[in-house]
């Protein structure tokens, strides 16, 4: 089935660069998102990026994909306090009549001021 | 913006009791999807209905169900709560039926103690 791997957590100072990175094992994804969680809340897309994409730039956050290692990244640039969540990689597999996305674990990210 | 609401932020249940978590979404969306989420292991799929009346299981579907009887209200059911069922589960919805690719929209989540 489809796995999808993200390290837990992750901590950087205030005005660094914080690079989260995912891994999947669905060679036959077609969309793969970022979501985030702030605490006490529910999830909300962040960005995505369409499979035949290197790469999606979008103010502070880039998105990189290696499609050929399964391997996603987003970094966002000049990391503030308000950055402090839970982020989530997901892909929307291909398998026939499944419309759910498969979530990573997620990596709890901490701005140290 | 969508809006999807989950009825409950916390809820507190004694084992064995029956429990339903409700969820409403105001944008004519045809899919709906309940997750739980627990420390480590991130979001695990637990039912999905992409119409009215239709349901599908999803990774870990034993000890619940669903109901859709309107399109815009997805219901979780434990039938007898027990205690590895404390947990945050959340609810989305997407729209585009006919797209595999459409990014789902969550509620706040329920945070479900069971005693």
């Amino acid at each position: 089935g489809e796995d999808v791997e993200q390290s837990l957590f992750l901590s950087v100072r205030e005005g660094d660069s914080s690079v989260i990175n995912c891994t999947y094992t669905d060679s036959s994804s077609t969309y793969l998102y970022w979501y985030k969680q702030e605490p006490g809340a529910g999830l909300q897309l962040l960005t995505y990026i369409f499979s035949n994409m290197d790469m999606k730039q979008d103010q502070r956050l880039t998105v990189l994909l290696n499609k050929k290692d399964k391997h996603l990244s987003l970094r966002i640039a000049d990391t503030q306090t308000g950055d402090s969540a839970i982020y989530f990689c997901a892909e929307s597999p291909m398998d026939t009549g499944r419309r759910a996305l498969t979530f990573g674990s997620g990596t709890r990210l901490q701005v140290q001021p | 913006d969508v809006k999807v609401t989950q009825s409950s932020r916390y809820l507190v249940k004694r084992t064995g009791e029956k429990v339903f978590l409700e969820c409403v979404q105001d944008m004519d969306h045809e899919n709906m999807f309940w997750y739980r989420q627990d420390p480590g292991l991130g979001l695990r799929l637990i039912y999905f209905s992409y119409d009215v009346k239709m349901k599908e299981k999803g990774d870990i579907p034993e000890g619940y169900s669903v109901s859709r009887e309107k399109k815009e209200r997805f219901s979780l059911i434990l039938e007898s709560a027990s205690t590895n069922q404390t947990s945050m589960y959340l609810c989305a919805s997407s729209g585009t039926a006919s797209s595999y690719n459409s990014p789902l929209h969550f509620g706040n989540g329920t945070r479900l103690t069971v005693t």
